[in-house]
């Protein structure tokens, strides 16, 4: 079966740290896709990777896949509050997304 | 970018009756609409995948006569809970396709009492 998991479950870090998700397939990833969502509400499209050992950042969230298309990581550097919320995966192995568990990130002043 | 609009973004249904739920792209066509559940604490689980013009394909475990799917157009998928009970409170999600790119709706909170 296709699988997809998230690690750890759940983050709690101090503001201004460093931190970072992992997403792990089963089987090589056409894409992978980074979503970030406020429980309830929808989500928020952070970055797709494609290529193997692409690397893509968008102001202090990085994500990276590697050669063989079956890790990524989301890194987020100097963490805010406003960096709180569930951080999910997605995998593109064929129409449509399969998710990972999620990564409940709290960010404590 | 595309953008896909769900409503209502709430609804409170009373147990055993129906609850409609729109799924629109707004600026693109979609041949194939996906639909997905949420509980609590819990991560996205796919319900069913709608196809214009054919019939929906659901997840093993998801029930066909009680989440009804109409993919009415390119542009409208719907999502009927037909006879609602608590047990069906959740947070759901549309998703449609572009080319490479999946887009999803902001989601309908569902609360049946």
């Amino acid at each position: 079966s296709q699988e997809l998991e998230q690690s750890p479950q759940s983050l709690i870090v101090q503001e201004g740290k460093n931190l970072t998700i992992n997403c792990t397939s089963s089987k090589t990833l056409y894409g992978l896709y980074w979503y970030k969502q406020k429980y309830g509400e929808g989500l928020i499209f952070l970055m797709m990777l494609q290529k193997g050992g692409e690397e893509k950042s968008h102001e202090k969230i990085t994500a990276k896949l590697d050669e063989k298309k079956q890790q990524s990581s989301l890194h987020i550097t100097a963490s805010q509050p406003s960096h709180a919320g569930i951080y999910l995966c997605g995998a593109d192995w064929d129409t449509p997304l399969v998710f990972g568990k999620g990564t409940r990130l709290s960010v404590i002043a | 970018g595309a953008v896909v609009s769900q409503h209502p973004s709430r609804v409170i249904c009373k147990s055993g009756t129906s609850v409609k739920i729109e799924c629109r792209s707004l600026d693109f066509q979609a041949t194939t609409m996906f639909w997905y559940r949420q509980f609590p604490k819990q991560s996205l689980m796919l319900m069913a995948t709608s196809n214009e013009g054919s019939k929906a394909t659901y997840e093993q475990g998801v029930e066909k006569d009680k989440f009804l799917i109409n993919h009415a157009s390119l542009t409208l998928s719907t999502l009927t809970v037909t006879s609602a009970h608590p047990e069906d409170s959740s947070f759901y999600i549309c998703s449609a396709r572009s080319f490479h790119e999946q887009y999803f709706g902001p989601g309908t909170r569902l609360t049946v009492t």
